[in-house]
């Protein structure tokens, strides 16, 4: 099955600063991820599909990019609003998720 | 616009089965795929399968063992029993909607925590 890697963990950051989070797949996947940003206690909220597509509603502050196996979300100017856990997932073959990126305030 | 609502026990016993069910309001439950996926606390999420509105099924090779899914298009429902729980099942379970076999999950249910303890 195909593992996905998230890079990193962690990240402490402050308002207004510029944001990427790494992604990458045990083997290409084309363009089949999609990210999601998750708040406790709440459901994932679908932010990019096929690595790059803004979703309906989503701040034009979030871009995904990449193919094959290395894909970045970047946040261009984080918002207090921001601040939660971001997850990839690959839907290549069956699905899988990444192991999170927390993003913390700074 | 479609929502989604998982219901069902908070607490099962160890070697028993949990069962959830996920209600689909707003929408109709034909011509989609509707998946389970489980966010384990503090951990991440794990996709557990996934019914075609036809019945059709694929399971995570992982799971599969233990896992079956139904549909009931007649109450706009599906549904997940997992079979010979422990204490590692225990897990934020969420209902989800895609559009083809493989693909990204919009909605979400808003999920339902299961504890598997004695």
């Amino acid at each position: 099955d195909i593992q996905m890697t998230q890079s990193p963990s962690t990240l402490s950051a402050s308002v207004g600063e510029r944001v990427t989070i790494t992604c990458r797949a045990s083997q290409s996947i084309s363009s089949w991820l999609a990210w999601y940003q998750q708040k406790p206690g709440k459901a994932p909220k679908l932010l990019i599909y096929d690595a790059s597509s803004l979703e309906s509603g989503v701040p034009s502050r979030f871009s995904g990019s990449g193919s094959g196996t290395e894909f970045t979300l970047t946040i261009s100017s984080l918002q207090p609003d921001d601040f939660a856990t971001y997850y990839c997932q690959q839907y290549n073959s069956y699905s899988t998720f990444g192991q999170g990126t927390k993003v913390e305030i700074k | 616009q479609v929502q989604l609502q998982e219901s069902g026990p908070g607490l099962v016993k160890p070697s028993e089965t949990l069962s959830l069910t996920c209600s689909v309001s707003g929408g109709s439950i034909s011509g989609y795929y509707w998946s389970w996926i489980r966010n384990f606390p503090g951990k991440g999420l794990e996709w557990i399968g996934y019914i075609y509105y036809s019945g059709n099924t694929n399971y995570n090779p992982s799971l599969k063992s233990r896992v079956t899914l139904s549909v009931d298009t007649s109450k706009n429902q599906f549904s997940l029993k997992l079979s010979s729980v422990t204490a590692a099942d225990t897990a934020v379970y969420y209902c989800a909607r895609h559009m083809t076999y493989s693909s990204k999950f919009d909605p979400w249910g808003q999920g339902a925590l299961v504890t598997v303890s004695s």
